[in-house]
């Protein structure tokens, strides 16, 4: 079975500053996605970046990278640049691409991230 | 624009009662799914239903009953609700492609 395991409960980062939030991932598949999703205080669930496993080079939406590493199974999220509005839960998470029992998306247990003014 | 619509938003039930938590989009996406959010466990998927006439089970699906009532429209049951259902559910769906899921808003449900 697949599974994600972000090792830091909790970061802490200046306003301005920038962070980066770890990703492992277990798998024997060579085909997939992975995703970023961030939930700020209100709940909401919002995507914040997307890397399909085929492509090599490493998605950039904004102040928001990430640091694709397919061999170590590796996919940290860089936050540059860092705003009060970053401070939420965030989610790293995990699908193979296809159907059938494919369809599951499997998430971490999250990372707590504090900005501070 | 609606996206995921979740109803209720919140609710408290008493051991022992039922109900049932809606979700409806309108994103004419194939992939609808239940997940249960709790401190420290992340997102756990109770059920899913790849398409229209389908379901199947998640990682913590006991307890829970789903049905997939047409294409929009992904309903999960709580039978006889326990206090460790005490939990935020999310419905979600997922177009095809890209993999990326939809989520509604949550709903916080507290069984006493």
């Amino acid at each position: 079975a697949q599974t994600v395991t972000q090792s830091q409960p909790e970061m802490s980062v200046q306003e301005a500053e920038t962070v980066t939030l770890s990703c492992t991932y277990d798998t024997s598949e060579s085909d997939y996605y992975l995703f970023w999703y961030k939930q700020p205080p209100s709940r909401q669930m919002i995507l914040v970046i997307r890397q399909e496993a085929y492509k090599q080079q490493n998605a950039t939406e904004n102040r928001f990278s990430v640091n694709f590493q397919k061999a170590a199974k590796s996919f940290s999220l860089k936050i540059s640049d860092s705003q009060l509005g970053d401070a939420a839960m965030y989610f790293c998470a995990y699908k193979v691409t296809g159907g059938g029992s494919n369809y599951k998306l499997t998430f971490g247990k999250g990372t707590l991230l504090t900005v501070n003014p | 624009n609606a996206g995921v619509t979740q109803t209720p938003k919140f609710q408290v039930l008493k051991t022992g009662q039922s109900m049932t938590l809606q979700c409806a989009q309108d994103m004419n996406h194939n992939s609808m799914y239940w997940y249960r959010q709790d401190p420290g466990m992340g997102l756990r998927l109770i059920y899913y239903s790849a398409s229209e006439g389908t379901t199947d089970k998640g990682e913590v699906p006991n307890g829970y009953n789903v049905s997939r009532l047409n294409k929009r429209e992904f309903s999960l049951r709580l039978e006889s609700a326990a206090p460790s259902q005490t939990s935020v559910y999310f419905c979600a769906s997922r177009t095809t492609g890209t993999g990326e899921l939809f989520f509604g808003e949550g709903s916080r449900l507290t069984v006493l």
